[in-house]
């Protein structure tokens, strides 16, 4: 059953233009992270944020932006998306860091034209 | 094997075969994570084996791991249709950050 949650589940859009991603997790947990999953399905780690601090922000372009209102929630901004920005973004939560099992949304998917 | 590859594996079998998938990682991990992705949804924990166990059963996974080569393995015992999925091994290098995934192995189980 699923308790972490995406939305959108599909966006299109064109080079240039702002999207935003929201996440929500009804596990209670306090830690969630946002995962960009290549067409070659390639996954890797963007950001991890615990009660609402980031504690990981690996090597990514500076157009995109975590946002943390409360630790059930962590939103993904895009300030002006590239064609490589084209992915399925995929939301998880912990209830620790590291080891801890993830449970994982649906993903959003992002096609940049 | 998943790990320090860019292509993803892709294995293909018949329903009552067995498979095996490989991953090796780089760093000394106390614990190994395997997930299944089915296409449209996001990744789900299927195994978690830790460094004092040789081997980890459930029903038909059966996962070990090897700290001395830095090495673990899945299996799928008489795969069935259902077993189709992208198969990820994942590990926490750097202590208590994230997990970092392999780069996947695809089953594809036919009747």
């Amino acid at each position: 059953e699923t308790a972490v949650f995406q939305t959108p589940n599909y966006h299109v859009t064109q080079v240039g233009n702002e999207v935003s991603f929201n996440c929500k997790q009804t596990l209670g947990h306090d830690t969630m992270y946002w995962y960009k999953q290549d067409s070659k399905k390639l996954l890797k780690i963007m950001f991890s944020y615990n009660n609402k601090q980031l504690i990981v922000n690996e090597t990514v372009p500076r157009r995109f932006s975590p946002q943390s209102s409360d630790k059930a929630h962590l939103n993904l901004r895009i300030k002006s998306v590239e064609p490589e920005d084209s992915a399925v973004y995929l939301c998880a939560s912990s209830s620790g860091t590291g080891n801890e099992r993830l449970f994982f949304g649906h993903g959003t998917k992002l096609s940049v034209l | 094997s998943q790990w320090g590859e860019e292509n993803l594996q892709a294995l293909s079998i018949q329903e009552g075969e067995d498979v095996t998938m490989n991953c090796s990682y780089k760093t000394y991990t106390t614990v190994v994570h395997w997930y299944r992705q089915d296409s449209g949804r996001g990744p789900a924990l299927i195994i978690l084996i830790r460094s004092n166990e040789r081997e980890k059963r459930s029903g038909r996974l059966r996962a070990t791991l090897d700290t001395s080569s830095q090495s673990s393995s899945l299996s799928i015992t008489a795969a069935q249709c259902e077993d189709t999925a992208v198969y990820f091994c994942a590990t926490d290098p750097q202590g208590g950050r994230a997990l970092i995934f392999g780069t996947g192995t695809t089953v594809s189980v036919s009747p």
